[in-house]
C-alpha cells in the first residue's frame, strides 16, 4: 500500500518567494497533519484536518503560513512571503479515525525547504 | 499537556536488548502511552502504545509501571536499523494531538 506521499522532497528558493508543499494522505484516512522539524525546536505541529475540516491550527507560526484540505486525497501547505526562519524539514502525517479519535500517525518522508 | 522525560541518549551492541526508559510523573488516569521513533531522513514512525498493561507487537514491547508514572520501550535484539531517535508522548483520550519531545538518540554498534 502506498504511503504518506509528499512533494517536493527538496526545495531551494529565495526568500520572499511563495513556496507551497504537498500531501496526499493514505487513502481511507480521515485526519492529516502537518508538522514542522527543526533542530532548535524539535518537532512541531502546526495544524491538523478531520475530514477535510481544519480542527487545530494554534501551531501555524504566522499569517504567512497557510494549510488547506480541498478534498480527501490532497493537502498543500503555503508560505508567503517565505523568510530563511522557514527553512526546516516539513512532514505531514495522515491517520484513521477511531472511537471518534485518531489512530496512529502515518507520516511521509518530508519536504526539505531552504530558503535563501 | 503532561510531559515525559528521556535520556538524550543510549548505546547499545547489536543482537542486545536494549530497555529506553521514560518518565511522566505527571500522567493522568487518561494519558495513553505512545512511542514512535525516527530513522535517520525519514519521518517518525509509530512503534506501539498502551495506557496501563505491557503491551507487545512485533517491533517492541512497552513495560508500565504499577503506578504509571515511568514506562520502558523494550527492542529484544536490536539491528543496525534500531538506531533511530524514539520518542516517548503522552496523548489523552480526549485529543487528537501528538507532541514530541526531544527523544532518546539509540546508537547501535556492530
Amino acid at each position: 500500500d502506498a504511503g504518506v506521499i509528499q512533494s517536493p522532497r527538496h526545495e531551494v528558493t529565495e526568500m520572499g518567494q511563495e513556496v507551497t508543499l504537498r500531501c496526499k494522505p493514505i487513502s481511507g484516512h480521515d485526519y492529516l497533519f502537518w508538522y514542522r522539524q527543526t533542530m532548535m525546536r524539535g518537532l512541531e505541529l502546526l495544524i491538523y484536518f478531520n475530514n477535510n475540516v481544519p480542527i487545530d491550527d494554534s501551531g501555524m507560526p504566522e499569517d504567512r503560513f497557510s494549510a488547506k484540505m480541498p478534498n480527501a486525497s490532497f493537502s498543500t501547505l503555503k508560505i508567503q512571503p517565505s523568510e530563511p526562519r522557514d527553512s526546516a524539514v516539513y512532514f505531514c502525517a495522515s491517520s484513521r479515525q477511531t472511537g471518534g479519535l485518531a489512530k496512529s500517525q502515518h507520516f511521509g518522508d518530508g519536504t526539505r525547504l531552504s530558503i535563501l | 499537556d503532561a510531559k515525559t522525560t528521556q535520556p538524550n541518549s543510549m548505546e547499545s551492541n547489536e543482537e542486545e536488548p536494549v530497555h529506553l526508559p521514560c518518565n511522566h510523573s505527571t500522567i493522568s488516569g487518561t494519558d495513553y502511552i505512545h512511542w514512535y521513533r525516527q530513522l535517520p531522513s525519514q519521518g517518525p514512525e509509530y512503534v506501539i502504545h498502551g495506557l496501563t498493561s505491557n503491551v507487545n507487537n512485533r517491533m517492541a514491547s512497552l513495560a508500565i509501571a504499577e503506578d504509571r508514572k515511568s514506562s520502558t520501550l523494550i527492542l529484544h535484539r536490536a539491528t543496525l536499523r534500531d538506531a533511530a531517535v524514539y520518542y516517548c508522548i503522552l496523548r489523552s483520550y480526549n485529543t487528537d494531538k501528538l507532541i514530541f519531545g526531544t527523544g532518546t538518540r539509540l546508537q547501535v554498534f556492530p
